[in-house]
């Protein structure tokens, strides 16, 4: 079946510029989540959405990202008046739901993000 | 005290060989445990979860030890393509809760 996609795979931006990136989760999969890494870094866990709950924002970075998931499905993380350390590849994963086993996460391919 | 830690590498091992990575939790009520493997420039990909009672898949065996709060990840007869970045994740959820944490990962090269 379909895996996790998102889009665009690249995004050059110059700063201060508003970026949106989308996110398409498997088909079923109740959980959603962002996260971004810088080169060489570990992955940096940013929020998470399970089922029709109130996200957990608690990763943001500042109040210039936001995210929002419509009918439980689509995702799109927006990153506004974007800086130069925003540079980052942004992954989205999924999960079936959220106890034992089913955490288990499957990732899309990232998009990566530049600002210049 | 680190939430997640891991021992970055690199392990460079020869073929054949068995080599471990641990991956240490300072929150003892942290509940799942996955490990992931990570190649480079590429998305992270679940390679097995751990189970209390420790799991195998194929050349793969997951740990969990709750009493020293580590995980850990056995490979035995290493191949090349064993190479790449190994990540633990561990979660703890609760009423109202929720923390997720990668580590930063250990580095694996395996040698011809």
């Amino acid at each position: 079946g379909a895996g996790v996609s998102q889009s665009p795979s690249n995004k050059v931006t110059e700063k201060g510029k508003d970026v949106e990136l989308r996110c398409d989760p498997i088909s079923g999969h109740t959980a959603l989540y962002w996260y971004r890494q810088s080169l060489g870094q570990g992955l940096e866990f940013l929020i998470y959405f399970q089922g029709n709950s109130a996200p957990d924002k608690s990763g943001l970075p500042s109040d210039r990202f936001s995210a929002e998931r419509t009918g439980g499905s689509v995702s799109t993380l927006t990153i506004q008046r974007t800086q130069q350390e925003d540079s980052a590849v942004y992954l989205c994963a999924s999960s079936l739901g959220v106890s034992g086993t089913l955490y288990e996460q499957y990732f899309g391919p990232g998009t990566r993000l530049t600002v210049t | 005290r680190k939430e997640v830690e891991q021992d970055p590498g690199p392990f460079n091992v020869p073929e054949g060989a068995t080599v471990a990575f641990n991956c240490t939790y300072s929150n003892s009520a942290s509940q799942s445990f996955f490990w992931y493997r990570q190649d480079c420039r590429k998305e992270p990909k679940l390679l097995m979860s751990v189970y209390s009672s420790g799991n195998e898949d194929g050349r793969f065996t997951a740990q969990l030890n709750r009493a020293s709060q580590y995980i850990s990840l056995l490979i035995r007869d290493s191949k090349l393509s064993d190479s790449a970045t190994y990540l633990c994740v561990v979660i703890l959820s609760g009423a109202g809760s929720y923390q997720l944490t990668f580590g930063k990962g250990t580095k694996l090269s395996v040698i011809p």
